[in-house]
C-alpha cells in the first residue's frame, strides 16, 4: 500500500458527461501527480500540483482540469467524455517540488469506463 | 525533447535466468532524474529505483540491479535468478524540472513473462 489513495475506483459513464476523480496523497507530501494509462497511449503525464499550485503541465485535453485543494487532496475533472477517454487514470505523490525532488508514490488508480 | 524508449516490448524467460529490461533516454537537461516502476497484473505501480542524473554509481537491491550510463544515455535493470513473482509490465521514466515542477515521461513499458 503507497498511502495514496483514490476514489472511485471504477466509473462506467457514458459520452458526453462529466466525472470527477478524486486522490488523497501520502500524509506529509505536497505534490500530487495525475496521469492517465491507456493502451494506446501508454502513461501520460497529464498535470502536477504543488501545495494547491500547478506546477507542471504535460497532455491535458482542454475539456480536463485539476485542482489541488488546502487539506492537499487533488480532483481531475473530465468533462465532455469521449470513448478515447476510457483508461485507467492514476494519481501520484511526493514529497517535495523543486530540487530536491524524490520519487512518486502511486494510488491504484480510477478505471473509467466511456460507453 | 524528452523520450524515454524500452525498445523490448515482451521478454519471456524461465524462472531462474537472468534477464535485462533495457531504456534508452533523450533529454537536454543536465540535471534530471530516472526510475524504473513495476505494474503487476494487479494494476498498481511499484517504485523500484531513483537515479539522479549526477550520480552514476550502479546500484544492487537483492535480485535487482541498475546500471546508468550517461555516455549512452542508458538506464538498464538486470533481474538475477528471476521468480515468477517477477512477472510483470516495467516502466522506466524520466522526469526533467519544468517551472517549479517536475514533468515526468514513461517509456512504452516492457512486459516480462517468467516461467516456472
Amino acid at each position: 500500500d503507497s498511502g495514496v489513495t483514490q476514489t472511485p475506483k471504477h466509473l462506467i459513464t457514458a459520452t458526453g458527461q462529466r466525472v470527477t476523480l478524486r486522490c488523497s496523497p501520502r500524509s506529509g507530501d505536497l505534490s500530487v501527480y495525475w496521469y492517465q494509462q491507456s493502451l494506446d497511449q501508454g502513461l501520460q503525464f497529464l498535470i502536477q500540483y504543488y501545495n494547491g499550485e500547478e506546477r507542471a503541465k504535460g497532455n491535458i485535453l482542454e475539456r480536463f482540469s485539476a485542482q489541488q485543494f488546502p487539506d492537499l487532496h487533488s480532483e481531475l475533472n473530465l468533462s465532455s467524455l469521449e470513448l478515447g477517454d476510457s483508461a485507467l487514470y492514476f494519481c501520484a505523490s511526493s514529497v517535495v517540488s523543486g530540487i530536491n525532488y524524490n520519487e512518486q508514490f502511486f494510488g491504484p488508480g480510477t478505471r473509467l469506463t466511456v460507453l | 525533447a524528452q523520450k524515454v524508449t524500452q525498445a523490448q516490448t515482451e521478454i519471456s524467460v524461465v524462472e531462474k535466468e537472468d534477464v535485462t529490461l533495457d531504456c534508452v533516454y533523450e533529454t537536454r537537461d543536465t540535471t534530471y532524474y530516472l526510475f524504473w516502476y513495476k505494474q503487476p497484473p494487479s494494476g498498481e505501480l511499484v517504485f523500484l529505483i531513483r537515479r539522479n542524473s549526477f550520480d552514476e554509481q550502479n546500484e544492487i537491491s537483492g535480485r535487482y540491479s541498475w546500471n546508468f550510463q550517461k555516455s549512452t544515455s542508458s538506464f538498464n535493470f538486470t533481474i538475477t535468478a528471476s521468480q515468477v513473482v517477477d512477472s510483470a509490465v516495467y516502466f522506466c521514466a524520466l522526469s526533467e524540472a519544468e517551472t517549479g515542477g517536475f514533468k515526468t515521461i514513461f517509456g512504452a513499458g516492457t512486459r516480462l513473462f517468467v516461467k516456472a
